[in-house]
C-alpha cells in the first residue's frame, strides 16, 4: 500500500500569503489529485492529474510534483480558501488519500 | 447537474448487515467507474472500493475485502454497497463518488449495540 504523508497538518495563513501543502508518497505515483473539504460539506475535487484544476477552482491554485513528492500551492491566500486538503493517489491499489492538511485563515 | 445521491446508512448492530444506494443523474451512470470513500468522524478520507463501468473489475480496501461488495445496476443508474459484518470501526459517513468529478452528499452508517 502506498501511504502518503501531507505536511503541515495544520497551518494558518494570512490574506495575499502564499501557501504550500505537500504530499509525499512512500513510492512512486503517476499522478496525484487533491480535493477540498470545508465543515460539513463533501469533498470537492480540487486538482486532478497533478496540476489540472477542476472546474470553477480560481486561478490562484496550481498543482506540480512527480514521483513521490507533490504539491499544491496558493499563490495568494484568500478566506475563502480556509479548509482542508486531501492528496489521493490512484496509481495502485488501493487507492490511499493523504490524511489531510487544515488551513485556517489567520 | 450531475448528481449523485446517496440512501440506506442507519444505525445498525456490530455483526449485522446494512446496504447503502446510490441514485445517479445527469450523466451517462454506466459509462463511468464509481467509488465508495468513507469518512469517519472527525476523521480524514478513506477510499473503500471501486466499480469499473461495466462491473468486470472490482477492487477493495484491505479494511473491507470480505465483508463488503460493491456492485451496480446500469439500468436504473444505481451504485450499491452491501455491508456485512459491521463493526464498531465502520462507523462513518459513506460517499458514493465519480472520484475526480462528483460526489454525493454521503450517508452516515453508525456501528453500535
Amino acid at each position: 500500500e502506498i501511504v502518503l504523508t501531507q505536511s503541515p497538518t495544520t497551518m494558518a495563513a494570512s490574506p495575499g500569503e502564499k501557501v504550500t501543502i505537500t504530499c509525499r508518497a512512500s513510492s512512486s505515483v503517476s499522478y496525484m489529485h487533491w480535493f477540498q473539504q470545508k465543515s460539513g460539506t463533501s469533498p470537492k475535487p480540487w486538482i486532478y492529474d497533478t496540476s489540472k484544476l477542476a472546474s470553477g477552482v480560481p486561478d490562484r491554485f496550481s498543482g506540480s510534483g512527480s514521483g513521490t513528492s507533490y504539491s499544491l500551492t496558493i499563490s495568494s491566500m484568500e478566506a475563502e480558501d480556509a479548509a482542508t486538503y486531501y492528496c489521493l493517489q490512484r496509481s495502485s491499489y488501493p487507492w490511499t488519500f493523504g490524511g489531510g492538511t487544515k488551513l485556517e485563515l489567520k | 447537474e450531475v448528481q449523485l445521491v446517496e440512501s440506506g446508512g442507519g444505525l445498525v448492530q456490530p455483526g449485522r448487515s446494512l446496504k447503502l444506494s446510490c441514485v445517479a443523474s445527469g450523466f451517462t451512470f454506466s459509462n463511468y467507474g464509481m467509488n465508495w470513500i468513507r469518512q469517519a468522524p472527525g476523521k480524514g478520507l478513506e477510499w473503500v472500493a471501486y466499480i469499473s463501468s461495466g462491473s468486470s473489475y472490482i477492487y477493495y480496501a484491505e479494511t473491507v475485502k470480505g465483508r463488503f461488495t460493491i456492485s451496480r445496476d446500469n439500468a436504473k443508474n444505481t451504485l450499491y454497497l452491501q455491508m456485512t459484518s459491521l463493526r464498531s470501526e465502520d462507523t462513518a459517513l459513506y460517499y458514493c463518488a465519480r472520484l475526480l468529478s462528483a460526489w454525493g452528499q454521503g450517508a452516515s452508517v453508525t456501528v453500535s449495540s
